[in-house]
């Protein structure tokens, strides 16, 4: 299995809402990642996790809020986020940090 | 802190040459990476150079590394249609806090007329 899968494909959420984003990869690989892309624009880090640890988070609100279960999944637990928030989710691994990234092929998110 | 910067747009003849060219701020960047993205689609990885060669060819793709001037470039040869996409530079962090951070230009739109 060479691919990083994400679920869902799209979503649409109100502000009052709570939901998760979902990330998985079997290939072993050690860190995982989680971009933030608007359209027409570059994908911004949010979240890296390396060997099952936060290592980088890059100031993110804490309506965000990652979690790395085990080596292969990855999750974006999402709570009382704002419309501005609506955007392309990207989920990435690597072999380690200093490896080439593997992305996902995204979750659209919409917050009405 | 590290910058990329890529012209926005390319415009190209289908069997033609396209050359995407990147310029980056960071000099112990370790590895330089050419992604492409489809229209509501993930970034897919097409070639990567690390930062002691100055070129890596791979069937229809050539980067060139020019490690003085900061210069990438990628060469995609006999475009055709389907590689209508945004092309993304990114540059690697060599460590520290960088560790794990990729830096990404705009991106390159680049459009291929039949």
């Amino acid at each position: 299995d060479t691919e990083v899968t994400q679920t869902p494909k799209h979503l649409v959420m109100g502000m009052t809402n709570k939901k998760s984003l979902k990330c998985e990869q079997h290939m072993g690989h050690r860190a995982m990642y989680w971009y933030k892309q608007k359209a027409k624009k570059p994908p911004e880090l949010m979240f890296v996790y390396s060997y099952e640890k936060l290592s980088i988070n890059e100031s993110v609100p804490s309506r965000f809020s990652p979690e790395c279960p085990n080596s292969s999944l990855l999750n974006l637990h999402l709570h009382a986020l704002q419309p501005e928030d609506s955007a392309l989710y990207l989920c990435a691994s690597s072999q380690d940090p200093a490896s080439e990234q593997f992305f996902g092929p995204g979750t659209r998110l919409t917050v009405l | 802190g590290e910058d990329v910067e890529q012209s926005l747009f390319l415009s190209v003849r289908e069997g033609d040459s396209s050359v995407i060219n990147c310029t980056y701020t960071d000099s112990s960047s370790t590895y330089l990476y050419w992604y492409k993205q489809e229209p509501g689609a993930g970034l897919q990885l097409l070639t990567y150079i690390f930062s002691n060669m100055d070129m890596k060819q791979d069937q229809r793709l050539t980067v060139l590394l020019n490690k003085k001037d900061k210069h990438l470039s990628l060469r995609i040869a006999d475009t055709q249609t389907g590689d209508s996409a945004i092309y993304f530079c990114a540059s690697a962090g060599a460590g520290g806090t960088s560790y794990g951070k990729l830096t990404f230009g705009q991106g390159t739109i680049l459009t291929v007329h039949p």
